[in-house]
């Protein structure tokens, strides 16, 4: 059971390129979501689903897309690199009003 | 107003000492509540949920407040492996999203 997991764990990208930040899981949880992690401002919620076929914004959603077309995967694309989203990025899951299990986190240097 | 509010700290304490955090939330309609606790550059992990009748594992002792809307967190007999950073965790409305504190940071020196 590997739970959540998240690829990949370090990125190095330009001012402008695009990507995508993978997100699994084996648990069969109906809610994923993304987080980003800064210093000093704890963890802000981008993008969440409740479903396949269902996302919702969070907190800090510009410059993000997610989409989730089965209930294991959950890619978060960045579509425009720009040097704010340097962050920690995690993945995280959970069944309603459960807890949330987290990936190990994926590292992200926008240069 | 922040969702849930803590104490950054950071609280340095010695082994074997007795340390509390505290926590306050907004949204007087949440269900769920937890600790979770984050190692330095590592995923949030599950401490323990918070009942409303208040509840033990171990050295850890969780206390809920609805009418004061706070959430406390009690660590006795600290070992050095406790030092990190302890996240106050409150569901939304929806209840799937969470709502995280900053995080208290905890030391525990030798």
């Amino acid at each position: 059971n590997a739970g959540v997991t998240q690829t990949p764990k370090f990125q190095v990208l330009k001012t402008g390129q695009s990507m995508t930040l993978q997100c699994a899981q084996d648990m069969n949880h109906e809610y994923m979501s993304w987080y980003r992690q800064d210093p000093g401002m704890g963890l802000r919620l981008i993008h969440y689903s409740v479903g396949a076929g269902i996302t919702d914004q969070g907190e800090v959603p510009n410059g993000y897309n997610v989409s989730r077309s089965t209930t294991e995967d959950f890619p978060l694309r960045l579509l425009s690199a720009a040097p704010s989203q340097t962050s920690v990025y995690f993945c995280a899951s959970s069944a309603h009003q459960e807890t949330q299990y987290f990936g190990p986190g994926t590292r992200l240097l926008v240069l | 107003r922040k969702e849930v509010e803590q104490d950054p700290g950071p609280f340095n304490v010695p082994e074997g000492a007795t340390v509390a955090f505290n926590c306050t939330y907004s949204n007087s309609a949440s269900q769920s509540f937890f600790w979770y606790r984050q190692d330095c550059r590592k995923e949030p992990k599950l401490l323990m949920s918070v009942y409303s009748s208040g509840n033990e594992d171990g050295r850890f002792t969780a206390q809920l407040n609805r009418a004061s809307q706070y959430i406390s967190l009690l660590i006795r007999d600290s070992k050095l492996s406790d030092s990190a950073t302890y996240l106050c965790v409150v569901n939304g409305d929806s209840g799937y999203a969470l709502n995280f504190g900053k995080g208290t940071s905890l030391l525990v020196t030798p």
